[in-house]
């Protein structure tokens, strides 16, 4: 069965490093997204993107990040300089045609900012 | 806004008991959902409930949707230990808003 794959599983960065986040969303769907969920919170919505440019995005999605769809394959989310507050599990997800399509969660990767 | 609201946050609860969580929206929405976290893991979807009445079974766990009262519920039936885990209402026409969730801490 298909499936959202993410790497890395984990990172470790210091404060104020630039991390690039890598999602393969499953190959035939259009509309791609990441949440974050801080540790024991809840999840949160960052952004969604479709036919190559932002389509939504939230508050805490500020000029610090940025996302790409640098080939057909691979869609990244960038933070440019991170804060100890950027420490979260960070989750893609894509769905198919429609924006009300299901969407599928990749499994996260776990950042940790020291 | 959407807002999903849960409650309880917290469900601690033999095993063999029925328990329900409840969930509450402001707006309404195309679609709501019911996802399953365990601890560190990703988020399992566990129904999509997408009109009013309608009502999912999936083993021991039954999802419902009242779209003019904005609820739905996660009815747990004879709960076993498995089922430990967090449990996530959202909702969302394409970004989905998620409630705060419900940890489920079953007990042997």
């Amino acid at each position: 069965e298909p499936e959202v794959t993410q790497t890395p599983s984990h990172q470790v960065t210091q404060m104020g490093q630039e991390v690039i986040l890598r999602c393969v969303p499953i190959s035939n769907h259009l509309y791609f997204y990441w949440y974050r969920q801080i540790l024991g919170q809840k999840v949160e919505f960052l952004v969604s993107f479709y036919n190559n440019e932002i389509s939504e995005k939230s508050e805490i999605f500020d000029d610090q990040f940025s996302v790409e769809r640098p080939d057909g394959s691979n869609f990244t989310l960038k933070i440019r300089s991170t804060k100890l507050e950027d420490s979260a599990m960070y989750f893609c997800a894509s769905s198919e045609a429609s924006r009300l399509n299901e969407q599928y969660f990749g499994p996260g990767t776990r950042l940790t900012v020291t | 806004e959407l807002k999903v609201e849960q409650n309880p946050l917290f469900l601690s609860m033999q095993e063999g008991k029925n328990y329900t969580i409840y969930c509450n929206y402001s707006t309404t929405s195309d679609r709501l959902y019911w996802y399953r976290q365990d601890p560190g893991k990703s988020l399992e979807s566990l129904f999509v409930l997408l009109s009013n009445g309608a009502v999912k079974q999936e083993g021991r766990l039954m999802a419902s949707l009242d779209t003019k009262a904005r609820l739905s519920t996660l009815h747990i039936t004879a709960a076993v230990h498995d089922l430990s885990a967090t449990y996530f209402c959202a909702g969302g026409d394409d970004k989905i808003i998620f409630g705060k969730g419900t940890r489920l801490h079953i007990l042997p």
